[in-house]
């Protein structure tokens, strides 16, 4: 099965500044997406930004960008510019592009990272 | 248009009673999951529907736990003979379904309380 591992339980960043966001994964398939989802308080996943393994680009949106490394099977989230608004839970997950058996659409998730941003 | 929304919010019950979770997908996504967040086990996929194809239900923890969906549309949850265990955030989320470019969408989820 897959394993999403993010090794930074909790991260903080004063306002405007940058903090990147650590997520590893484990697979031995090629095709798949890679995703950052937010949490805040209120519990509904919001989606940041996703990833397609068959794309070299990193994708980036707004302020927020990534660093995939397939080789490496690393995908790092960077925001830059940091807002109050961003505190929040950042869950890093996994979806297969496969099309068979049981892991067909689900999402394997990571533990999470717990940001917080001081004014 | 209008997001996943799940009922009730918060939910508090007794060891031994049945719940009852519901999920309501955004409108026109065929494909319907159902995860549970908890503090010790983090997020696990509970559940998948997909259009009228057999539902997935590789990550149900136990035959306790019971889901259909109605119609394509609205999903219930079904908790019977409820455990401590079992307390826990229950997450909705659905898509569009096209598989290579489907990104799932969640509801604001359901806290599950067990006394």
């Amino acid at each position: 099965a897959q394993t999403v591992t993010q090794s930074q339980p909790e991260m903080s960043v004063q306002e405007a500044e940058t903090v990147t966001l650590s997520c590893t994964y484990d697979t031995s398939e090629s095709d798949y997406y890679l995703f950052w989802y937010k949490q805040p308080p209120s519990r509904q996943m919001i989606l940041v930004i996703r990833q397609e393994a068959y794309k070299q680009q990193n994708a980036t949106e707004n302020r927020f960008s990534v660093n995939f490394q397939k080789a490496a099977k690393s995908f790092s989230l960077k925001i830059s510019d940091s807002q109050l608004g961003d505190a929040a839970m950042y869950f890093c997950a996994y979806r297969s592009a496969r099309a068979r058996g049981s892991t067909l659409g689900r999402l394997y998730f990571g533990r999470g990272t717990q940001l917080t941003v001081w004014p | 248009g209008a997001g996943v929304s799940q009922s009730p919010s918060n939910k508090v019950t007794e060891k031994g009673k049945d719940v009852e979770l519901r999920c309501d997908p955004i409108s026109g996504h065929t494909a319907l999951y159902w995860y549970r967040q908890s503090l010790g086990q983090g997020l696990e996929f509970l559940i998948y529907f997909q259009g009228n194809s057999a539902p997935d239900k590789s990550g149900l923890p136990s035959d306790r736990f019971s889901a259909e969906r109605t119609g394509g549309s609205v999903s219930t949850l079904t908790i019977q003979r409820t455990q401590q265990e079992d307390s826990a955030v229950y997450l909705c989320a659905s898509s569009l379904g096209g598989f290579r470019t489907d990104t799932q969408y969640f509801g604001p989820g359901t806290r599950l309380t067990v006394l």
